[in-house]
């Protein structure tokens, strides 16, 4: 089935701490998954992303984490800043090539205290 | 990089009226785009996939003939919203691919039905 969320999650972390934002996902034969990062009305914006044949990834400040074993994706942010307050979504696509269609999780409310 | 904008970024319109929402690509050509809804503290639900030159591709239980979605060029998708009511009241996002899988989203219309 489909990841949907129903509800949202918030993780507090204390500004200048590392974040970590989990997500199960739910189709074993999705390729390719995404963060996406969304800040209150406004259209997701892209963190990072990482295709099924890896499981670490690491960007500015970021990193994904991809276990296909438990079906689990994992996002660390480091040195939490206050413009990191926002709600992530991870993302998956079904398989490679073309233009596929995204499925987002349900979202986690990443509140920083200064 | 890659830029989708939306028209108009919000909405207030009477029950039993259209509304007709914009979604264009800046910088590149789209032949596909997809439409989202979002409600409050909810995650993006995909809603249809538009495509230049043919009919849209609706997700289950959209309801084509409300959700009117015309794809009139390679840079242009509109979503309009017939007879509004107020369950219709939402965030509607758009998204388009500029190279395989990696979406760029818009930055969102806030419809509200009175």
């Amino acid at each position: 089935g489909e990841s949907v969320g129903l509800h949202l999650p918030t993780l507090s972390v204390q500004e200048g701490d590392n974040s970590i934002i989990n997500c199960a996902y739910s189709n074993s034969a999705s390729d390719y998954f995404i963060w996406y990062k969304q800040e209150s009305g406004k259209g997701p914006q892209f963190i990072i992303d990482i295709r099924s044949n890896m499981d670490k990834r690491q960007g500015q400040r970021v990193t994904v984490l991809l276990n296909k074993t438990v079906k689990h994706l994992s996002l660390q942010i480091a040195a939490t800043q206050p413009g990191d307050s926002a709600v992530y979504f991870c993302a998956e696509t079904p398989n490679s090539g073309g233009y596929q269609k995204v499925t987002f999780g349900t979202g986690t409310k990443l509140q920083v205290i200064p | 990089g890659a830029v989708v904008s939306q028209h108009p970024s919000w909405v207030i319109c009477k029950s039993g009226t259209s509304v007709k929402i914009e979604c264009r690509s800046l910088d590149f050509q789209a032949t596909t785009m997809f439409w989202y809804r979002q409600f409050p503290k909810q995650s993006l639900m995909l809603m249809a996939t538009s495509n230049e030159g043919s009919k849209a591709t609706y997700e289950q239980g959209v309801e084509k003939d409300k959700f009117l979605i015309n794809h009139a060029s390679l840079t242009l998708s509109t979503l309009t919203v017939t007879s509004a009511h107020p369950e219709d009241s939402s965030f509607y996002i758009c998204s388009a691919p500029q190279i395989q899988e990696t979406q760029y989203f818009g930055p969102g219309t806030r419809l509200l039905v009175l």
